[in-house]
């Protein structure tokens, strides 16, 4: 089976703190994904790995950053975390380019800012 | 601003009936659409998925109808149980492999 896993289920932090969001994999895929999903817009991309060290910006990748030291780890960062970041966070991972792409999601991460 | 619109938003129906949800896109430029299911505290799992050149796919009690001169598709499912009830999204891929997502319906089937 397949494995997304997310560091946390529930995140407590306060305006300005530097929050990290942790997530792995265990089926060796090549493309990982941060996600934010909010009541009434579903899923929106925030940033997309389809290597080590490789990123790029989602549709709303504005007060996020994300690092990928390794194939098997994607983290998101909040660099100074804000109120209207309170939200559920989805991490997903997918085989590379030119395959069907079917996105496996881990269980998500609620964060609330303070 | 979203780029693949869905409804409805919620809808209740009895066991044994028939849901559906639709969507619709612009970008003549997505060449894959997934339905998503997600129940609560879960991450959503991929149901099925139809490519643009198939109409209509079958899989159990879901079926997927897909209308590419209307860039419409939809979600049926058959003889709704209350193990259905969860939040589906429709999406649809870019040719960067990107997906775009609906915004979800929230289905309520009652026994």
């Amino acid at each position: 089976d397949v494995k997304v896993t997310q560091s946390s289920r529930y995140l407590v932090k306060r305006t300005g703190e530097k929050v990290f969001l942790e997530c792995v994999q265990d089926m060796d895929h090549e493309n990982m994904f941060w996600y934010r999903q909010d009541p009434g817009l579903g899923l929106r991309l925030i940033y997309f790995s389809y290597d080590v060290k490789m990123k790029e910006k989602g549709d709303i990748p504005e007060g996020y950053s994300v690092s990928r030291e390794k194939k098997e780890r994607f983290s998101l960062i909040l660099e100074s975390a804000s109120t209207n970041q309170t939200s559920m966070y989805l991490c997903a991972s997918s085989l590379g380019a030119g395959r069907r792409g079917e996105q496996f999601f881990g269980p998500g991460t609620r964060l609330t800012v303070l | 601003q979203q780029q693949v619109k869905q409804s409805p938003q919620s809808l209740i129906v009895q066991k044994g009936g028939i849901s559906i949800i639709n969507c619709a896109y612009e970008n003549t430029a997505f060449d894959y659409f997934p339905w998503y299911q997600q129940f609560p505290g879960k991450g959503p799992a991929l149901l099925i998925a139809i490519r643009p050149d198939v109409s209509e796919k079958k899989e159990g009690r879901f079926t997927i109808s897909f209308n590419k001169s209307a860039k419409q598709f939809s979600l049926h499912i058959m003889d709704s149980q209350p193990g259905d009830s969860a939040t589906y999204f429709c999406a649809a891929r870019r040719r960067d492999y990107k997906l775009s997502f609906g915004a979800g319906t929230t289905v309520t089937v009652r026994a």
